[in-house]
């Protein structure tokens, strides 16, 4: 049974391109959580998605970021016109449906944005 | 969530038992305990969560006081791979918001040969 996979695991943009990174839950979860962690510093909730719906998105930033986990596929977090301040690791986590299970959450290994 | 307070750093001797303790002193009647501990550069892993009974695992042993304002998480017997950083988090387990994860600072265990 794999764990949460991300992809790529190091992504390298210059200033203005587009981010796309990818996670793909654990099987059978329908949870999918992204976090964010600065350089010295802890990780930041970022947004919750279930299957096409966007659940809670208070930790996205207003602009050039967006998220979607779409019926098929993986989720993917979009950063648009990428700035030296979001370099960092971003990382995905998912969880089974509401409800069941013990409610913890499965983190995959991270993706690390540098932007040059 | 509750919010928790959990030392900076700690250190522990290899083969020793590891006492991390966290202070959540306003902790719901409904919230657990849950810990998580992130290795250098890896994702958080779920480690051990608690009501308000001990609990104990494969990896750790969950002692929560009483009064439920703090507790302690316990590694038997330290090792060099329990290098990490260790999160103390409260929050529901089912019923209410199933959102996200409020990581604070966390203690910086460092496990010494």
């Amino acid at each position: 049974n794999a764990g949460v996979m991300q992809n790529p695991r190091h992504l390298v943009r210059r200033r203005g391109q587009e981010a796309r990174l990818r996670c793909s839950p654990m099987k059978g979860h329908s949870h999918v959580y992204w976090y964010r962690q600065l350089p010295e510093e802890g990780l930041k909730f970022m947004v919750y998605l279930q299957k096409e719906n966007i659940i809670d998105e208070s930790g996205m930033p207003k602009e050039r970021f967006s998220a979607e986990f779409p019926k098929e596929g993986p989720s993917i977090l979009r950063i648009q016109q990428v700035v030296r301040g979001d370099s960092a690791a971003y990382f995905c986590a998912s969880s089974p449906r509401r409800g069941t299970g013990t409610n913890e959450q499965f983190f995959g290994p991270g993706t690390r944005l540098t932007v040059l | 969530d509750a919010k928790t307070t959990q030392p900076p750093s700690m250190d522990c001797a290899e083969g020793r038992a590891a006492n991390l303790p966290c202070n959540h002193s306003t902790i719901s009647g409904n919230e657990y305990v849950y810990w998580y501990r992130q290795i250098h550069s890896q994702g958080p892993q779920y480690i051990i969560h608690g009501l308000k009974n001990n609990e104990t695992n494969e990896m750790a042993s969950l002692i929560i006081t009483e009064d439920r304002k703090s507790s302690t998480l316990i590694l038997p017997h330290a090792t060099l791979r329990d290098t990490a950083v260790y999160y103390c988090i409260v929050r529901v387990l089912r019923g209410g918001s199933q959102g996200n994860l409020i990581f604070g600072k966390g203690t910086k265990l460092s496990v010494k040969p």
